[in-house]
């Protein structure tokens, strides 16, 4: 069965630096990796989503990769604003049913 | 805004009441998905349907019932939940199974008291 983990659970930074999360997960069959935000109480929105067959995904200041060998997936957050400030989740789906399975987040907040 | 509809956003409840959660998408995906999140939580995932048919039920109470009389429309159905329910319920929907990207509704806030 597939298990995500994220680290950190919590990271707060100043605003202009440039940052990373990490995924990882234990299925390297992985089909695709997905990355959310979540505003707090609100729904999941997708950022990214890389295929099995890609290593990296672009989208403004927002870069996902992809290392299947060994079960890694990084978000890189390029100059953060105090907009970024949100709950991170990513989302692996693998095995034969293809649902994804979700890590716990990384709550971030940029301070100005 | 992701194409996907929850209604309602806030829902309070008593144990005994009976009340639908309603998610609704017009992207022409043939999948959907209930979620709950409780905090601290990760995500867990509840039922699946693909093209109207059940695909997946993780181990989920009878208490909470789905029906999607559709490609359209997803619902959820509860009675007689328990405080222990209270969540936030997200819908999500795709174009296939796992294959292809999610889009999340805003999740509707459950509350039993």
């Amino acid at each position: 069965k597939q298990e995500v983990t994220q680290i950190p659970a919590a990271l707060s930074v100043p605003e202009g630096e440039n940052l990373v999360l990490n995924c990882s997960f234990t299925d390297s069959a992985i089909y695709n990796l997905q990355w959310f935000r979540q505003d707090p109480g609100k729904g999941l929105t997708s950022l990214l989503l890389i295929q099995s067959s890609q290593r990296e995904q672009t989208s403004g200041r927002l870069n996902a990769s992809l290392d299947k060998s060994s079960g890694r997936s990084t978000l890189y957050i390029a100059a953060s604003q105090p907009g970024d400030s949100a709950t991170y989740l990513c989302a692996g789906a693998s095995g034969g049913s293809y649902i994804p399975t979700f890590g716990r987040g990384t709550s971030l907040i940029v301070h100005p | 805004e992701t194409g996907v509809t929850q209604t309602p956003r806030h829902l309070v409840m008593g144990m005994t009441n009976k009340k639908s959660l309603k998610c609704e998408q017009h992207l022409g995906h043939n999948a959907m998905y209930w979620y709950k999140q409780s905090a601290k939580k990760p995500l867990e995932l509840m039922f699946v349907y693909s093209l109207e048919e059940r695909v997946e039920n993780n181990s989920v109470p009878s208490r909470f019932s789905p029906e999607c009389p559709n490609s359209s429309h997803l619902f959820l159905h509860l009675h007689t939940l328990q405080p222990e329910d209270s969540a936030l319920y997200l819908c999500a929907s795709s174009q296939d199974i796992g294959l292809s990207e999610a889009f999340f509704g805003q999740g509707t806030r459950l509350t039993v008291v």
